[in-house]
């Protein structure tokens, strides 16, 4: 099976922009997690999506949102961007949540 | 909040055997202990877990005490390409894949 793909791989933008990134989970995996890495916060828990729905959000602004498509495949959005938001993101899959996760290779964003 | 506690950095020798411990000393019973460990900016990587019984698979084994309150990652045969940081995560089933990750335990094989 393919592995967890995330899109684009690198992205810059500047303060204020938006950014939109994609998740194409494990096939027949319908639950999908997204963290954030920063070298000052570590790796923390950003949502998870399962059969189209929010089902779990960790302590981050409202900027930060996200959706999942009926193929599973998800994205995150996030709006007004800041120089703090510079940070690698991940996405994770598994088959329905709360099992072991299967991380993609991230999405290296910069934020000008 | 991070419900593990490792140790900031460990060297190993190349060949020899690497033993990470972990603390998970407030481990419920339906808690499972997972390992993940990341290359430098590539995503974490599962390795193993385990609810009570020790585990083994081809990358490691994974050793967990009789009160569950801390657990072993062991490398039976550390190379250069095990160097990593490993993360220790407990986690409840079913919690929508809420996993803390800690700061994990920065490992260097040394040749």
């Amino acid at each position: 099976k393919a592995g967890v793909t995330q899109t684009p791989r690198y992205l810059i933008k500047t303060r204020g922009q938006q950014v939109t990134l994609s998740c194409s989970p494990i096939s027949g995996h319908r639950s999908v997690s997204w963290y954030q890495q920063t070298p000052g916060q570590g790796l923390q828990f950003l949502f998870e999506y399962f059969s189209e729905t929010q089902r779990n959000k960790g302590n981050f602004p409202g900027r930060f949102s996200g959706r999942q498509f009926s193929n599973s495949r998800s994205e995150m959005n996030v709006s007004t961007l800041e120089l703090g938001d510079s940070a690698l993101y991940l996405c994770a899959s598994s088959q329905a949540g709360g099992e072991t996760q299967y991380f993609g290779p991230g999405t290296r964003l910069l934020v000008l | 909040d991070a419900k593990t506690t490792q140790p900031t950095s460990m060297d190993c020798a190349e060949g020899r055997a690497a033993n990470l411990p972990c603390n998970h000393s407030t481990i419920s019973g339906n808690e499972y202990v997972y390992w993940y460990r990341q290359i430098h900016s590539q995503g974490p990587q599962y390795i193993i877990h385990g609810l009570k019984n020790n585990e083994t698979n081809e990358m490691a084994s994974l050793i967990i005490t009789e009160d569950r309150k801390s657990s072993t990652l062991i490398l039976p045969h550390a190379t250069l390409r095990d160097t990593a940081v490993y993360y220790c995560i407990v986690s409840y089933p079913n919690t929508g894949n809420q996993f803390y990750f800690g700061t994990g335990t920065s490992l260097t094989v040394i040749p």
